[in-house]
Order: structure tokens, then C-alpha cells, then sequence
């Protein structure tokens, strides 16, 4: 069965610096998709970036950025220039084309420091 | 315009009663999901149609039972509601596996508390 671990469930950054959450998961597939979601206080689900395994080119969204390592099944997310709107719970979540489930990870809850 | 909605967005409720929470998209897509997010923000699927037949149901009670009127709605009904089941649950909406870009679209949730 396919699985999401997120190692970090609390980070905390200073703002405007650089910070990095970590997501590894697990499947014998060689086409899915990958997803990072934002939870902000609010509760909804914003998607912030998505991945097609099969692109090896790292997906890039304004400051957010990812690091697609198919190999060693590795998709984390790096956040340049935090501001203080990107306090939130990220979501790392894994789409499987077989049974078409969506798994999320726990969870990282991200703080800015101002 | 709201993508994917459901309503209500708050629910308080004894145990033993029985509720349900509606979802609607207007996105045109075919498969639909339920989500329970328990306190610790962990979450869980429950439930997939795709064009209003079942395809994922997870290990949930019986007490559970979504029904889709046609794929443009999922609802959730829970019988003899327990303590448990205090959570927020989250109505989303996808396009097919292949097609589209992939991600779900979720609503805004609904929180529903059992005293």
C-alpha cells in the first residue's frame, strides 16, 4: 500500500528566510502525481504546487518550489522569502492512477517568526 | 462561484442523532470524494464515486453511507451519531486520473461536534 511521511510536524522560520519541509512516500508505481496542499487557519485546502512523476523537470510556483527525487521517492517543498500568510499546515499527498486514491501525509505545521 | 460546496459548514448535534452534510461541484468533474480530517489534522478518506458509482470505501462504519444523486453531488449521511465522529469532513472533486491536472478541489469543510 502506497504511504506519505511527513518527518517534520513542527518548522518554524524567520521571515523572509528560506525554509525546506520534507516528504517522502512510498509506491511501486511509475506514473502518479504529486501534491503539496496549504491548511491555513481558516481550513480550507489550497493547492500550493503539483507534480506529474513523469516530468523531471522540478515544478516551480512563484516562491514555492519542489525537489522531485523519483529514485529515492522524495518530494519536498522549499519556500523562499517566507511571509508571515504562509504560516499554515502543509500537506504532502501522493495520487495513485491504479485505485485512483489520494493520500495525504500528516501534516507540517509551519510558523513564521517575525 | 463556488466550486465545490457543502453545506452546512457547522454542525452541533447529540449522540444517537442521525445528519447529513451535501456536496455539490459545478467543475464538470466525474469523481467525488469524502475526507474526514480528525483533531490531530490527519486526513483520512473515506469514500469515492466516480459518475455516481462507488469506487473507494475505506474501512468506516456502517453507520456512514454516501449517496450520489448524479456527479455533480455527494452526500454523507451518519446515523446514531458517537463522540467519534467529531471531526471536519471535506467533500472534494477531481477529473480522472490522466486527464486534467490531477489535484483535488476541496469545499471549505463541514465541523461537526457530537456532545
Amino acid at each position: 500500500a502506497q504511504t506519505v511521511t511527513q518527518s517534520q510536524p513542527e518548522m518554524s522560520v524567520q521571515e523572509a528566510e528560506t525554509v525546506t519541509l520534507s516528504c517522502t512516500y512510498d509506491t511501486s508505481e511509475s506514473d502518479y502525481y504529486l501534491f503539496w496542499y496549504k491548511q491555513p487557519p481558516s481550513r480550507q485546502m489550497i493547492l500550493v504546487i503539483r507534480q506529474e512523476a513523469y516530468k523531471q523537470q522540478n515544478a516551480t510556483e512563484n516562491r514555492f518550489s519542489v525537489n522531485f527525487q523519483k529514485a529515492a521517492k522524495s518530494f519536498s517543498l522549499k519556500i523562499s522569502d517566507s511571509q508571515l500568510g504562509d504560516a499554515a499546515m502543509y500537506f504532502c499527498a501522493y495520487r495513485s492512477p491504479g485505485d485512483d486514491k489520494i493520500i495525504f501525509g500528516k501534516g507540517t505545521r509551519l510558523h513564521i517568526l517575525p | 462561484d463556488t466550486a465545490v460546496s457543502q453545506t452546512p459548514k457547522y454542525l452541533v448535534t447529540q449522540m444517537g442523532n442521525d445528519k447529513s452534510i451535501k456536496c455539490e461541484q459545478n467543475l464538470g468533474h466525474d469523481t467525488m470524494y469524502w475526507y474526514k480530517q480528525d483533531s490531530k489534522k490527519f486526513l483520512k478518506i473515506m469514500f469515492s464515486y466516480n459518475n455516481k458509482e462507488l469506487i473507494i470505501n475505506e474501512t468506516v462504519p456502517n453507520r456512514f453511507s454516501p449517496k450520489s444523486p448524479d456527479k455533480a453531488h455527494l452526500n454523507l449521511h451518519i446515523n446514531s451519531l458517537e463522540l467519534g465522529d467529531s471531526a471536519v469532513y471535506f467533500c472534494a472533486s477531481s477529473q480522472d486520473f490522466g486527464s486534467g491536472t490531477g489535484e483535488l478541489f476541496f469545499g471549505e469543510g463541514s465541523r461537526l461536534t457530537v456532545l
